[in-house]
Order: structure tokens, then sequence, then C-alpha cells
């Protein structure tokens, strides 16, 4: 079975800090997608990164970059010079590569809140 | 870009009565939908999964018969919560795939549920 662990509940930085999110995740698949979300207090959903077990390369965004390590599992995302705009809980998901009838279905980590102080 | 329609976006109800979610993707086909329940500070639950045209698969625990998911056509899918009860409050997300892409998950805004 799949499962995603984010270890950290809650960050709290100054703007202008940088932040740094863990993730570590599980799975006996060899091909698998691993995803980034920003929930902010609306409640939407929104996505940032989706990227594939085959594909280790770093990966930069503007304030954003991800460190995908399969070696150790994890798929830890950075933001560079946080603003309080970032504030946010943001969720790290997995999807294996199961046949597509079977639902291709995300699991999602228990989620970061990160606050951003002025 | 694919954009995913949920309404309503709040609504609170009476214990005992039932409400009905929906949720339409609106530029693209998705033949899998996707309902996840999250209760406040916690992460998304997958509730059920639906393919267009079949019965949804319910994961465990998830009663099919308070939860009723219905996925007529190609960009509507709904919920609706039968008898709903106070603890059944929470915020209820669909997300729906389009069709041919197995790993586009397109996620709506979100219903807050509130059973008073």
């Amino acid at each position: 079975a799949q499962k995603v662990t984010q270890a950290q509940t809650e960050i709290s930085v100054v703007e202008k800090e940088d932040v740094t999110l863990d993730c570590v995740y599980e799975t006996r698949d060899t091909t698998y997608y691993l995803f980034w979300y920003k929930q902010p207090p609306s409640g939407e959903l929104v996505f940032l990164i989706r990227r594939n077990s085959f594909d280790e390369q770093n990966e930069i965004s503007g304030r954003y970059s991800w460190n995908f390590q399969k070696s150790t599992s994890s798929f830890n995302f950075t933001i560079t010079a946080s603003q309080v705009v970032d504030s946010a809980v943001y969720f790290c998901a997995l999807s294996e590569a199961l046949p597509e009838a079977a639902g291709n279905k995300l699991t999602f980590g228990g989620g970061t809140r990160v606050l951003v102080k002025p | 870009g694919a954009v995913v329609s949920q309404h309503p976006s709040w609504v609170i109800c009476k214990s005992g009565t039932s409400v009905k979610i929906e949720c339409r993707s609106l530029d693209f086909q998705a033949t899998t939908m996707f309902w996840y329940r999250q209760f406040p500070k916690q992460s998304l639950m997958l509730m059920a999964t639906s393919n267009e045209g079949s019965k949804a698969t319910y994961e465990q625990g998830v009663e099919k018969d308070k939860f009723l998911i219905n996925h007529a056509s190609l960009t509507l899918s709904t919920l609706t919560v039968t008898s709903a009860h106070p603890e059944d409050s929470s915020f209820y997300i669909c997300s729906a795939r389009e069709q041919g892409q197995i790993y586009g998950y397109t996620f709506g805004s979100g219903t807050r549920l509130t059973v008073v």
C-alpha cells in the first residue's frame, strides 16, 4: 500500500526566510507520480508540481524548488525568500501506476501548515 | 487549463436531511472522479472513486448508503449525503481525471457542509 508522510505539522517563519517541507513516501511500484499541492485558507487545492519516478532532476520554479531523491524516498519542497502569501497548508501526494480501471488514486500526506509572519 | 466546478461552495442543513454536491468538469471529459473529505486541520481522505456509467468504488469505512455517488455523464458527478448528522460536517472536495490523462487530477474548490 502507498503511504505519504509529512513529519512537520506546522512551520512558522518570518518573511524572507527560506522554508523546507519534508515529504517521505512508501510504494511498492517502480513507476509512480509525486505531487505537491497548496491549500490556502479558502480551501481550494492549488497544483504546484507533478514528478514521475523516472525523473530525479531537481526542479526550480520561481521561489519554489523541489528535491527528489529516490534513494531516500523523499520529495522535499523549498520556498525561498518566503512571503506572507505563502501561508497555507501544503500537501505532498503519491499516485501509483495502477491500471486505469483501478483508479490511480492519490494518497495525500498529512499536510504541513506554513505560517509566514511579516 | 482544465477546470472543475464544484457547487455549492458551502451549505448548512438540518440534521436528518439530505444534501447534494455537484462536481462538473467544464472543459474536458472526466472518465474518473474522486471524492474526498477533509476534517478541520486534517488531510484529505479519499471516500470513493467513480467511473462514468458504473458504480462507485468506496474506500473502507465509508458507508455507501449514506454517501451516494452518481457519475451519469462524462462531465458530472454528484455526492449526496443522506440523512446528514452533525458528524458529517466537513469539507468535501471532488477531483476529476481527464480521459486519457492518467495522472492529471483537477480539483474542485470544495464544499463546506455544516449540519446543525
